[in-house]
């Protein structure tokens, strides 16, 4: 069973890094059927979609966040990673790690993590 | 590229829900829909435009076409109320609807 849960500080500093990390059991993150997408909710809002990574390394990234954004594998770890720069209080939001099935084409999200709340506070 | 939700619908036990999600010809892209209950995570309920993922009822249907995708729920139990989301990609990006609250009532 793909499980896949994610990590990090649960709070963060105005201007500092955001950085969490995505462990995926029950498969193998470099697999070419599938690929690794990290996707937000402010609080009470809706779903926005960050970016995704596949396992050639090629990235996507929402435009919006592009400028601050990167999104890494490591094969060894069996983890992705997202880093996101310069966070104001706007990034407060539950961060979720979600595999895209390429089976499924065109990749929608068939595993989620169970999310975790990052604060931007000083 | 943006797709739009109506913010809630309703419908009554039994009844059928039709949930749309309108974008720019969003017929010619595929469309798969999520739904959310409060405090757990999205749960995948259909992908290219109609197929249903292993496990997921049969009531649960889509289509898309022209401009719109719909999520329609037949018989549409207690169980169903939640929040619903689409989502499509438009040159690798993915795009999520603002979701829709269905309220069974």
């Amino acid at each position: 069973q793909v499980q896949l849960q994610e990590s990090g500080p649960g709070l963060v500093k105005p201007s500092q890094t955001l950085s969490l990390s995505c462990n995926v059991s029950g498969g193998s993150i470099s697999s070419v059927n599938y690929h690794w997408t990290w996707i937000r909710q402010h609080p009470g809002k809706g779903l926005e979609w960050i970016g995704n990574i596949y396992y050639s390394g090629t990235t996507y990234y929402n435009p919006s966040l592009k400028s601050r954004l990167t999104i890494s594998l490591d094969t060894s770890k069996n983890q992705f990673s997202l880093k996101l720069t310069s966070v104001t209080a706007a990034d407060t939001a539950v961060y979720f790690c979600a595999r895209g099935d390429l089976g499924m084409v065109p990749g929608p999200f068939d595993y989620w993590g169970q999310g975790t709340l990052v604060t931007v506070s000083s | 590229y943006e797709v739009t939700q109506p913010p809630s619908v309703s419908v009554s036990p039994g009844q059928t829900a039709r949930i749309p999600c309108s974008g720019d010809k969003l017929g010619d892209k595929f469309a798969c829909w999520y739904q959310q209950k409060p405090g757990q995570s999205p749960v995948l309920v259909i992908y290219q435009d109609t197929r249903r993922p292993s496990g997921i009822p049969e009531r649960f249907s889509g289509s898309n076409s022209g401009n719109t995708a719909t999520l329609t729920i037949s018989g549409t139990q207690a169980l169903d109320e939640a929040d619903y989301y689409c989502q499509t990609w438009d040159n690798n990006i993915g795009v999520f609807g603002g979701g829709t609250k269905l309220t069974v009532l």
